[in-house]
């Protein structure tokens, strides 16, 4: 079956430090890839996404994500995070088969130390 | 501003009672989902609606109704037959057609049981 995993539930990061936050999905092909942001009790807003060429793709608030087939990876990364970065990070993935259903990841929360 | 609001933000279910949240967007998209966020799971999909008067079951529906009567609409019941609603609600909207089009969310309904 299908899955998106992200390993780390909680990551801790300094503020002015750089982050990754890791995702890798489990499917035949390449499927369309999304990175979404959640802050506390709030929706989610589309940080990033990928649906071809490019393997790095750049995104909303200083955000990246790079695609590595061979790793079915597709993680999120910034050079320097500030403290308004803290939320909860989700990533999804839309598979070529499937009409309108995303998978979803469980999410990882970025807590920032001043 | 267009957007997607939902409605009321909190809600309180008594046992035995239906409940229905409201979610109206003015993005004029065509698709409409309604997710149930539990912590530690990210997101899982209960209903999603493609055109007016038309909805499919998403992974999660048991316990749940939906209608599709105006594209602006798509209001979720949660029913007595739900015996574990307690959960953030998310309804979400998107554009066109399948997975390729990202997804916009309103800032949720926190659903809680008396």
């Amino acid at each position: 079956a299908q899955s998106v995993t992200q390993p780390d539930i909680h990551i801790t990061v300094s503020e002015g430090a750089s982050l990754e936050l890791r995702c890798n999905y489990s499917y035949g092909a390449t499927p369309y890839l999304f990175w979404y942001v959640q802050s506390p009790g709030q929706g989610l807003q589309l940080l990033l996404k990928y649906f071809s060429g490019d393997t790095l793709v750049q995104g909303i608030k200083g955000f990246e994500a790079e695609f590595k087939r061979s790793q079915s990876s597709f993680n999120l990364r910034k050079p320097s995070v500030h403290w308004s970065d803290a939320a909860e990070y989700f990533c999804a993935v839309g598979l070529m088969d499937s009409n309108y259903q995303l998978i979803w990841g469980a999410g990882t929360k970025l807590i920032i130390k001043p | 501003d267009g957007g997607i609001t939902q409605s009321p933000k909190y809600l309180f279910r008594k046992e035995g009672q239906n409940v229905t949240l409201s979610c109206e967007q003015n993005l004029n998209h065509d698709a409409m989902y309604w997710y149930r966020q539990d912590p530690g799971q990210g997101l899982r999909l209960i209903y999603y609606s493609q055109i007016v008067n038309d909805f499919q079951k998403g992974d999660i529906a048991e316990g749940y109704s939906v209608s599709r009567e105006k594209k602006e609409s798509f209001p979720l019941t949660v029913t007595s037959a739900q015996k574990n609603p307690t959960a953030f609600y998310l309804c979400a909207s998107s554009s066109g057609q399948g997975v390729i089009q990202p997804q916009h969310f309103g800032d949720g309904t926190r659903l809680s049981i008396l």
